[in-house]
């Protein structure tokens, strides 16, 4: 089966750094997805790769190795308003994503 | 711009009736998709459509339609809502299949 694993929750501290991590295992790979989600709210886009390596977008990083199925995202300098959830899903051989549960990030003052 | 719309943005409703959550993007986006997200799941796919004209199932599809008569509107029903039915529903578009997904602000339903 198609599977996408993350963490339930992390907490970290304001102005710290945090790696949230994502494994999966899909029929087929097309890419990888990084989203926010807000409480309450829709999710929003972060970030895409398709290729090894590490992708960088202001505080915001991610990293893919497809022979390892694995991805993380890096925030850097968190502010109180990263406080949300991280949602990562996977395009499969359809183009179809398969999304993680989401990852509920608590940042402390 | 308004993007994705999504009407009504809750509604309680009694088992059995029939229910249409109504979805409308403004972004010229071939492809639209239904999702519902429940606590502690990921995003499920109910239902997409890659073109106007077009549907295909997603992971979950029992018990809901879809119908995309035109680019913008993508409208969901529920023909005889059952409790399960239960869940933040959501919209999203892309430009094409493979694009990013932009979503719609949700529909919450509770169904008693």
């Amino acid at each position: 089966g198609q599977n996408i694993d993350q963490p339930t929750e992390m907490t970290a501290t304001e102005g710290a750094i945090v790696q949230i991590n994502c494994t999966y295992q899909t029929s087929g790979f097309n890419g990888l997805f990084w989203y926010q989600q807000h409480a309450g709210e829709a999710p929003t886009f972060l970030s895409y790769n398709v290729l090894d390596g590490l992708e960088e977008k202001g505080r915001f990083s991610s990293f893919l190795s497809r022979s390892k199925g694995y991805s993380y995202l890096l925030l850097k300098e968190l502010q109180m308003k990263d406080s949300a959830s991280y949602l990562c899903a996977v395009a499969d051989s359809n183009y179809q994503l398969i999304w993680g549960a989401g990852t509920k990030l608590i940042i402390k003052p | 711009i308004a993007g994705i719309t999504q009407a009504p943005t809750s509604q309680i409703l009694a088992a059995g009736r029939r229910m249409t959550l109504r979805c409308t993007q403004d972004m010229r986006h071939n492809a639209m998709y239904w999702y519902r997200q429940d606590l502690g799941l990921g995003l499920r796919l109910i239902h997409y459509s890659n073109t106007a004209g077009t549907t295909g199932k997603g992971e979950v599809p029992d018990g809901y339609s879809v119908s995309r008569a035109n680019t913008d509107d993508f409208p969901l029903t529920l023909a005889s809502a059952v409790p399960s039915q239960t869940s933040v529903y959501f919209c999203a578009s892309s430009e094409k299949g493979t694009d990013t997904q932009y979503f719609g602000p949700g529909t919450r339903l509770t169904v008693l």
